[in-house]
């Protein structure tokens, strides 16, 4: 039951240039929509947030995008940075289910970023 | 920058053995929760905690499962009897709030217990 789907289990980019990192979900009760980075030995921390009523929410580096007809969400991450690479999960709650704060995680995408 | 504490980071035991985790929450935070993570899967739920009671679990966390705040600081998973597949990264969570949009605000997670069953 794969509620959030991330299609791309890596993804390496070169240095510099756009990092797009690609996210599904199924579940049209979700209202609110997260990105988390992990680094090996460490829990997940969060980046960035969308909520259902914005389509567009950027914080430096970060930018996500939310096409909710489409059920799509995408992180951009501008320029790239040595730093950025790391597993980065798409995860997604809903606020009209029976409880509101658990988080439903996709699989992850390891971003490498390339020199 | 407020930290959830876990503890220990590896944890080695016997298929059958109990096992508790240990995690120190962010101070001020009142919502407690516990993921896992089994190597190459993605991060599952499995129960979150509010006010000394289960709030919500999912069916991962069956009757061998078990949450305890046993004083004002900790919050601990424990594992009854443990099986093989219950091998996996366990993270603790806290929160401050659960209202509407900003229910995670200051949602952290911990840097995780290494459980592995042999």
């Amino acid at each position: 039951d794969q509620q959030v789907k991330q299609n791309s289990p890596s993804l390496s980019v070169q240095e510099g240039r756009i990092s797009i990192l690609n996210c599904d979900y199924t579940n049209s009760m979700f209202d609110y929509f997260l990105w988390y980075k992990k680094y090996p030995a460490e829990g997940p921390t969060f980046l960035i947030s969308i909520s259902s009523i914005k389509d567009k929410n950027e914080d430096g580096r970060f930018t996500v995008f939310l096409n909710k007809s489409a059920k799509h969400l995408s992180l951009h991450i501008v320029p790239s940075q040595p730093g950025d690479s790391a597993v980065y999960f798409c995860a997604a709650s809903g606020f009209t289910m029976n409880r509101d704060d658990k988080i439903i995680f996709g699989k992850g995408t390891r971003l490498h970023i390339l020199p | 920058e407020p930290e959830v504490t876990q503890t220990p980071s590896h944890q080695v035991t016997q298929m059958g053995q109990e096992v508790i985790l240990r995690c120190v929450p962010i101070s001020n935070h009142l919502y407690f929760y516990w993921y896992r993570q089994i190597l190459g899967q993605k991060v599952e739920f499995l129960v979150s905690f509010y006010n000394n009671e289960i709030s919500e679990k999912s069916e991962i966390f069956d009757d061998q499962f078990s949450v305890e705040r046993p004083d004002g600081s900790n919050f601990t998973l424990k594992i009854r009897s443990t099986k093989l597949e219950d091998s996996a990264m366990y993270f603790c969570a806290s929160s401050e709030a659960t209202q509407g949009y900003f229910r995670f605000v200051g949602y952290t997670f911990g840097s995780g217990t290494r459980l592995t069953v042999v």
